[in-house]
């Protein structure tokens, strides 16, 4: 059974604090991403990766950096939590380019910055 | 650039009934693809079905079936004989086949009552 599993699903932090949320999937796949959901904005993609050391920035990159050192491992950082990066972050893994290849999502973590 | 919208936040709907949710995309590149997804109180995103822009033929998944209609940009995501467990938030995306990257609607919560 495929799967991509998320650190935590509950993390509190406080402002100024540096955050990291792991990402690892299990399918071998070549791209991972990294999301914020919020309500009554849908999904809104803040890094994606399409190789090992490789990224590029999606939609909303300020204040957000990733990392990956390993295929199946992909690091979203928040080097100075803000309250308004208080969200639900959702990683996604996908195979290849074809456009029929869903992406796989992780449970999501609900991050709360106090 | 690419979009999608979803013009209905939210949706109530009697049991055994047929739920329609609809979904407009706008592209100006001929290749693509369309996903919807479905997201329980529980967080994790579930693929449902996809729809290739080529495809002649609507996609069907089960009680799931993809009213594409080409022309209009339209992609809605029909829902047959519609059951509790149903209830849930629904996503509509696109992927260019030239791009890694998939775009999210707002979503529609669909409630479902018995």
């Amino acid at each position: 059974d495929v799967k991509v599993t998320q650190s935590s699903r509950y993390l509190v932090k406080r402002t100024g604090e540096k955050v990291f949320l792991e990402c690892v999937q299990d399918m071998d796949h070549e791209n991972m991403f990294w999301y914020r959901q919020d309500p009554g904005l849908g999904l809104r993609l803040i890094y994606f990766s399409y190789d090992v050391k490789m990224k590029e920035k999606g939609d909303i990159p300020e204040g957000y950096s990733v990392s990956r050192e390993k295929k199946e491992r992909f690091s979203l950082i928040l080097e100075s939590a803000s309250t308004n990066q208080t969200s639900m972050y959702l990683c996604a893994s996908m195979s290849g380019r074809a456009s029929y290849n869903e992406q796989f999502f992780g449970p999501g973590t609900r991050l709360t910055v106090l | 650039a690419q979009k999608i919208t979803q013009t209905q936040p939210g949706m109530f709907v009697q049991e055994k009934e047929a739920v329609t949710l609809d979904c407009t995309y706008d592209t100006s590149d001929p290749s693509y693809g369309l996903f919807w997804y479905k997201q329980p109180s529980s967080g994790e995103m579930i693929f449902l079905i996809y729809q290739g822009s080529y495809d002649q033929q609507n996609a069907t998944e089960g009680r799931y079936s993809l009213n594409f209609q080409k022309a209009r940009k339209s992609a809605n995501l029909v829902i047959s004989a519609s059951q509790l467990g149903d209830s849930a938030m629904y996503f509509c995306a696109m992927r260019l086949n030239r791009d890694d990257k998939i775009i999210f609607g707002k979503g529609t919560r669909l409630h479902i009552l018995p």
